[in-house]
């Protein structure tokens, strides 16, 4: 069974422009979460879906966005970059909500 | 604001030695979960704590939950080098719509053992 991919794997960007991250979870799972990891912050949760809908939001600023589509797949959007956003971002699947999660390896993106 | 403090934050033993990392908060949690990360991947869960004065065993790990939710330990006998890597510790919640995957991540602890 193929576990949580999620794509690219690295990515470098500039400041202002945008960025999409996908995440495709382990077949059955109906829920996505997302969390941004850097060295200051640790681990801080972003967003969660289930079956297409957003059920819980972090604290972060409206330049970051995500969707889930009917096969589960999920994406996030991150607009006008900012070098602060630099981080791996993670992605975890679960069967349903409140069930062990499973992460993905991250998409490591470098905003210069 | 939800925080979970882990100590110690680094940690470089020889092989064979105990250690104990603590994960400490001042907010009761539903569940308590430990993972481990090596570099370049994603966490990976050990286990789930969810009631007071709980204690798993995991091979030579022995997890425990503070009677007040607030609080766990992770203890690892005769450490070995595969044992190498950052140690989390993440709070669960239940919020009024009830379940959620959103968890409040520690502050983490790198470990490596020296062979």
């Amino acid at each position: 069974k193929a576990g949580v991919t999620q794509t690219p794997r690295y990515l470098i960007k500039t400041r202002g422009q945008q960025v999409t991250l996908s995440c495709s979870p382990i077949s059955g799972h109906r829920s996505v979460s997302w969390y941004q990891q850097t060295p200051g912050q640790g681990l801080q949760f972003l967003f969660e879906y289930f079956s297409e809908t957003q059920r819980n939001k972090g604290n972060f600023p409206g330049r970051f966005s995500g969707r889930q589509f009917s096969n589960s797949r999920s994406e996030m959007n991150v607009s006008t970059l900012e070098l602060g956003d630099s981080a791996l971002y993670l992605c975890a699947s679960s069967l349903r909500t409140d069930e062990k999660l499973f992460f993905g390896s991250g998409t490591q993106l470098s905003v210069l | 604001t939800q925080l979970l403090e882990q100590s110690p934050q680094f940690l470089s033993i020889q092989e064979g030695e105990n250690l104990t990392v603590y994960c400490n908060s001042s907010s009761v949690f539903s569940s308590l979960q430990w993972y481990r990360q090596e570099p370049g991947e994603g966490p990976v869960l050990l286990v789930t704590v969810v009631t007071g004065g709980e204690v798993k065993k995991l091979k030579r790990l022995t997890f425990q939950f503070g009677d007040a939710r607030k609080d766990s330990s992770l203890h690892i006998t005769a450490a070995q080098p595969g044992d190498t890597g950052l140690y989390l510790c993440a709070g669960g919640m239940r919020l009024y719509g009830g379940a959620t995957n959103k968890l409040i991540f520690g502050t983490g602890t790198l470990l490596a053992v020296q062979p």
